[in-house]
C-alpha cells in the first residue's frame, strides 16, 4: 500500500500569512506514460464533507481561489495558500489515486494563531 | 447538479450487519464508478471500496475485505454497501463519493453515521 505522510499535523496561522504544508508518498505517484502525478488535495471544514481543491498535484478545480497552489512531483508534494483567509481554517488532506487501495494522508489542521 | 444522498446508518451491535444506500441524481449514474469513504469520529479519511460503472471491477480496503460488499443498481441510480461482522472500529461517518474527469473525489454525499456498539 502507498503510505501518505502529511506534515505538519497542525499549524497556527494568522490571516494574510503564506502557508505551506507537505505530503510525501511512499512511492512515486508519477505515471510515466502521461507524465501526471496522481495526487489530490481536499479541504474539510467542521461538520462538512470534504471539498476537492486540486487534482493531478497542481490542477486547481473550478471555483477554487487562486491562492491555493499545488506543486511537487514523484513523492514530494506541497499545498501552498499564498495569503490565508479566515475561511481557509480547515483540515487539508492529500490523497493518492495512483493505485488501489487509494490512501489519504492524516491531514494538516490549520488553526488561528 | 450532482447529488449523492446516503442512508441506512444507525446503531448496531458488534457482529451484526447493516446495509447502506446512496441515491444518486444529476448525472448518468451508469456511466461512473462509485466509491465509499469513511471517517471515524475525529479522525481522517479512509477509502473503503470502489465499484466500476458496470460492476466489472470492485476493490476493497484490506480492513473491510471479506466483510463488506459494494454493489450498485444502475436502474435505481443507487449504490450500496453491505456490511457484515461489524466491529467497533467500523464506527464512522460513511460517505458515498464520485470522481470527476480529473480523477479527484469531486462529489460527496453528506454521509450516514454507523455506530457499532453493544
Amino acid at each position: 500500500d502507498i503510505v501518505m505522510t502529511q506534515t505538519p499535523s497542525s499549524q497556527a496561522v494568522s490571516a494574510g500569512e503564506k502557508v505551506t504544508m507537505s505530503c510525501k508518498s511512499s512511492q512515486s505517484l508519477l505515471y510515466s506514460e502521461n507524465k501526471k502525478n496522481y495526487l489530490a488535495w481536499y479541504q474539510q471544514k467542521p461538520g462538512q464533507s470534504p471539498k476537492l481543491l486540486i487534482s493531478w498535484a497542481s490542477t486547481r478545480e473550478s471555483g477554487v481561489p487562486d491562492r491555493f497552489i499545488g506543486s511537487g512531483s514523484g513523492t514530494d508534494f506541497t499545498l501552498t495558500i499564498s495569503s490565508v483567509q479566515a475561511e481557509d481554517l480547515a483540515v487539508y488532506y492529500c490523497e493518492q489515486y495512483y493505485d488501489t487501495p487509494y490512501t489519504f494522508g492524516a491531514g494538516t489542521k490549520l488553526e488561528l494563531k | 447538479e450532482v447529488q449523492l444522498v446516503e442512508s441506512g446508518g444507525g446503531l448496531v451491535q458488534p457482529g451484526r450487519s447493516l446495509k447502506l444506500s446512496c441515491l444518486a441524481s444529476g448525472f448518468t449514474f451508469s456511466n461512473y464508478g462509485m466509491n465509499w469513504i469513511r471517517q471515524a469520529p475525529g479522525k481522517g479519511l479512509e477509502w473503503v471500496a470502489s465499484i466500476s460503472s458496470s460492476s466489472s471491477y470492485i476493490y476493497y480496503a484490506d480492513t473491510v475485505k471479506g466483510r463488506f460488499t459494494i454493489s450498485r443498481d444502475n436502474a435505481k441510480n443507487t449504490l450500496y454497501l453491505q456490511m457484515t461482522s461489524l466491529r467497533s472500529e467500523d464506527t464512522a461517518l460513511y460517505y458515498c463519493a464520485r470522481r470527476n474527469n480529473n480523477y479527484g473525489f469531486a462529489y460527496w454525499g453528506q454521509g450516514t453515521l454507523v455506530t457499532v456498539s453493544s
